[in-house]
């Protein structure tokens, strides 16, 4: 079993149409994570949702908005979408919002997002 | 705010050789620290962490790493390579501020000459 899993894997949209990213986790996480990587492979975190409430949230346009209708679950949606919104997203977990030894983030296998 | 240096953005390697990957991080606390490797066209997958005792930590794959406090540095290393180590390796740093989060260097991406 995926233990993070996102959908879809791929998407190619185009300028200007609303699109959702959605992500589960089954390892009974409290904290789920967003976190963008773009086209130079860097890795910055846009949002962190714990036990369905915002804790993190970075400087992120307002037209990216998390929702986290349980605890397992933390979707992605994007409105208007730009051409530099075209990288891959990953969403991850970990057990609670704080660090420690028992406190590994896990990432899901990303969402190659690509805007024509 | 603290800040990851990955000094080196490409390296090649000869399959059987060792290897080290150059780690540099930046915070004001006890860091914890983690090593992900991203294989083309994967998600992140975790190598090792350190979070406090033995400073020489093993993880999976044959990877081990190494926190110097005084060097600020936590490099990676493998004494012999395999092909299947080809990716990008990166480094990351864990801040809290009101919530865990890493801060990631910008990556190695590691080949391998056969």
């Amino acid at each position: 079993d995926t233990a993070v899993s996102q959908t879809p894997k791929y998407l190619v949209t185009q300028m200007g149409n609303d699109k959702s990213i959605k992500c589960e986790q089954n390892l009974g996480h409290d904290t789920m994570y967003w976190y963008k990587q773009d086209s130079k492979k860097f890795l910055k975190i846009m949002f962190s949702y714990n036990n369905k409430e915002l804790i993190i949230n970075e400087t992120v346009p307002n037209r990216f908005s998390p929702k986290s209708p349980d605890k397992a679950h933390l979707n992605l949606h994007i409105n208007s979408l730009e051409l530099g919104d075209s990288a891959v997203y990953f969403c991850a977990s970990s057990q609670d919002r704080t660090g420690g030894s028992g406190n590994t983030i896990y990432f899901g296998e990303g969402s190659w997002l690509t805007v024509v | 705010a603290q800040s990851v240096t990955q000094p080196d953005i490409h390296i090649t390697v000869s399959e059987g050789a060792s290897l080290e990957l150059r780690c540099n991080y930046s915070y004001g606390a006890t860091p914890y620290l983690f090593w992900y490797v991203q294989s083309p066209g994967q998600g992140l997958q975790l190598l090792l962490k350190y979070f406090s005792g033995d400073t020489l930590v093993q993880g999976i794959k044959g990877f081990e790493a190494e926190f110097k406090r005084s060097q600020s540095s936590f490099n990676l290393r493998k004494p012999s390579v395999h092909w299947s180590d080809a990716a990008e390796y990166f480094c990351a740093v864990g801040a809290i501020q009101g919530a865990q989060k890493l801060v990631f260097g910008q990556g190695t991406r590691l080949t391998i000459n056969p």
